[in-house]
């Protein structure tokens, strides 16, 4: 059975970098079909994709507009595992966040998501 | 971006009627290649992630309960509860997966029990 698992610190202090890892069971980062996502909900944005790395030969990653300067997500080959860093948070960042994996059916794919982590809680506050 | 737009808020349904939600997008969502609209449906309980109910407007995910139906074309779509039960009770949110990123939610309609 996949599962993704979430670990990282749920409070930060506004400036500081938001780390969170998805640890990956039943399935592998470097999947050549699955693309690994960053998704967050707050009550003043809702739920906000954030962005994704996958693996088509190479390594490859996009970002939600609104966070691009500030965001990284990476994978870890070595843990089977994939990461966000989000830097410079301030209170607007407080939100659950979610690593998600994308929908696949046989060679059929789609941007939904039906594998999900637990979710953070992030607070960030002074 | 594609904004989302959801209808209603919330909505309360007496145990065993109709729930019926609305979302519309600020564009066509309609994919050419596949001829399929790229519109999918989530339903979240409370401390829970969202739970892919429909995708491709009226697709249900395995194991869905065939109670729920998605339909529409173009922008504007509907997710139907028939038969509500009291396990149906969360929110309901649309997601647009056009194109290329990002991909948009709504933000969502409650569904309580009258």
């Amino acid at each position: 059975q996949v599962q993704l698992q979430q670990s990282g610190p749920g409070l930060l202090k506004p400036s500081q970098t938001l780390s969170l890892t998805c640890a990956i069971s039943g399935d592998s980062v470097s999947s050549n079909t699955a693309t690994w996502n960053w998704i967050r909900q707050s009550p003043s944005r809702g739920l906000e994709w954030l962005g994704r790395t996958n693996y088509r030969s190479r390594w490859y990653s996009d970002y939600a507009p609104s966070v691009k300067s500030r965001i990284t997500i990476s994978p870890d080959t070595s843990k089977n595992q994939f990461s966000l860093q989000l830097n410079s948070v301030s209170p607007e960042d407080t939100a659950v966040y979610y690593c998600a994996r994308r929908f696949c059916r046989g060679i059929m794919c789609l941007d939904v998501f039906d594998l999900w982590g637990q979710g953070t809680l992030v607070t960030v506050s002074s | 971006d594609i904004v989302m737009t959801q209808s209603p808020d919330s909505l309360a349904v007496s145990l065993g009627e109709r729930a019926t939600i609305n979302c519309k997008s600020s564009q066509s969502v309609l994919h050419s290649p596949d001829n399929k609209h790229h519109l999918a449906w989530y339903q979240q309980k409370p401390g829970q992630p969202p739970k892919l109910l429909i995708y491709w407007a009226s697709t249900r995910q395995s194991g869905v309960p065939d109670r729920f139906s998605g339909s529409g074309s173009g922008t504007d779509f509907t997710l139907t509860i028939n038969s509500l039960r009291a396990e149906d009770v969360a929110v309901y949110y649309c997601q647009q997966h056009y194109g290329t990123p990002p991909w948009t939610f709504g933000h969502g309609t409650q569904v309580e029990i009258k």
